[in-house]
């Protein structure tokens, strides 16, 4: 069975860091591009960025509003996707998940992992 | 970046009726290379993540029921649900995979 999970979520101050993980089961996470895409209280789906795989140079792309300030990584030893924000500002709380990739679309969505920023 | 906008922002329709919803892309999402167009559509029901329904614009996801009809191509997409169910209740939104970034729909609230 595919799973992603997320963690790392949590209470961080505006101007502040925080690392969230996906973990993967139940498939060749090595393979895989992995997406990440949040989503305000409220609000719709904005997408944040894609790492692909080994084979694809671990090649990353972001959305331009958020490039310079959110990082993908993965590890692929350890079936996980890493997604470090810094600088963060109250507008980017938000659950944050992870997805596949499947031929370009999005097959598999963890259950999100909730981030606030706020003083 | 590609705009993708979605009307109506929200639907009520009967049980066991038809919904109709639509989405726009603001340019073609059709590959001349396959001659695919690269479009989805996922359901998102209240503190759930989105679950996949189609792709490639018309093609079930596995365990879709075949309730849900995608189609059109290019630039207009719509998405049908036939026989509306209390379960279909949820927000639907449509996504181009064409290119970076990514990009979805607004979203549409589907009620009964």
């Amino acid at each position: 069975e595919v799973q992603l999970v997320e963690s790392g979520g949590g209470l961080v101050l505006p101007g502040g860091s925080l690392k969230v993980s996906c973990v993967a089961s139940g498939f060749n996470f090595s393979g895989a591009a992995i997406h990440w895409v949040r989503q305000a209280s409220g609000k719709g789906l904005e997408w944040i960025g894609r790492i692909r795989s080994k084979t694809n140079n671990y090649a990353t792309t972001y959305a331009a509003s958020l490039k310079g300030r959110f990082t993908l990584s993965r590890d692929d030893s350890m079936r996980t996707a890493f997604l470090q924000m810094n600088s963060l500002k109250t507008e980017d709380t938000a659950v944050y998940y992870c997805a596949r990739q499947a031929d370009g679309y999005n097959d598999y969505w963890g259950q999100g992992t909730l981030v606030t920023v706020s003083s | 970046d590609i705009v993708m906008t979605q009307y109506p922002d929200s639907l009520a329709v009967s049980l066991g009726e038809r919904a109709t919803i639509n989405c726009r892309s603001s340019q073609s999402v059709l590959f001349s290379f396959d001659n695919k167009n690269y479009l989805a559509w996922y359901r998102q029901k209240p503190g759930q993540p989105p679950k996949l329904l189609i792709y490639g614009a018309s093609t079930r996801e596995s365990g879709v029921p075949d309730r849900f009809t995608g189609s059109g191509s290019g630039t207009d997409f719509t998405l049908t649900i036939s026989s509306l169910q209390a379960d279909d209740v949820a927000v639907y939104y449509c996504q181009q995979y064409y290119t970076t970034p990514r990009t979805f729909g607004q979203g549409t609230k589907l009620e009964i």
